[in-house]
């Protein structure tokens, strides 16, 4: 069965510290995302990728960066962690252009910040 | 950008029909619908590429009206695994491939 892995189902990390979500998946697909998920707000896209070392911003960059020096590997750096960023967070990957046949999701890292 | 989808929450019987809405106020290439229970990954349901195109999965189908930039889901017969949150995600023309998904609306399928 085809699978996008997160690392950690969940994460509790301080106020000011360096975190790293990782994401691994196992369909050869070219296109990696990262979205964040808030009651209310739905998933908003923070990062995506379409090959090894692209990277592009989505619509809520700010405070996160992002590594792909794998195909399969799509890690989420939260450069300074602050409590606004407590949420639950999803990867997906696709098939390249058009998501033909939908994103396929992990099933969430949810961290908290203290 | 956010697509808007209405409504917010719907409470079913076993065997009622519901209709969930995404409306975007810009011109979209595809929609996609997706469902996740609580605690799980969102699943996906269907895409549709043209304009006026319609799907079914299962008792589960969408229509996508291009001009009116919006796009319907309609669940016939419910039954209680339909229970979930269900999200459509627009693709907007014009190249990328990044798609922006609306709040969600939470259905629930009571016995």
């Amino acid at each position: 069965d085809v699978k996008v892995t997160q690392s950690s189902r969940y994460l509790v990390k301080r106020t000011g510290e360096k975190v790293f979500l990782e994401c691994v998946q196992d369909m050869d697909h070219e296109n990696m995302f990262w979205y964040r998920q808030d009651p209310g707000l739905g998933l908003r896209l923070i990062y995506f990728s379409y090959d090894v070392k692209m990277k592009e911003k989505g619509d809520i960059p700010e405070g996160y960066s992002v590594s792909r020096e794998k195909k399969e590997r799509f890690s989420l750096i939260l450069e300074s962690a602050s409590t606004n960023q407590t949420s639950m967070y999803l990867c997906a990957s696709s098939f390249p252009l058009r998501a033909y046949y939908g994103y396929t999701f992990g099933s969430g890292t949810r961290l908290t910040v203290v | 950008q956010q697509p808007v989808q209405s409504p917010q929450a719907v409470i079913l019987r076993e065997g009622e029909d519901a209709v969930i809405n995404c409306s975007s106020s810009k011109a979209l290439y595809s929609v996609h619908w997706y469902r996740q229970k609580h605690g799980e990954a969102p699943v996906f349901l269907m895409i549709l590429l043209k304009g006026g195109e319609q799907k079914g999965h299962e008792k589960i189908s969408a229509s996508f009206n291009e001009k009116k930039q919006q796009s319907s889901l309609y669940l016939t017969a419910s039954q209680l695994s339909y229970s979930g949150t269900y999200f459509c995600g627009t693709e907007m023309g014009g190249g990328g491939f990044k798609t922006i998904f609306g709040a969600g609306t939470r259905l629930f399928v009571k016995a």
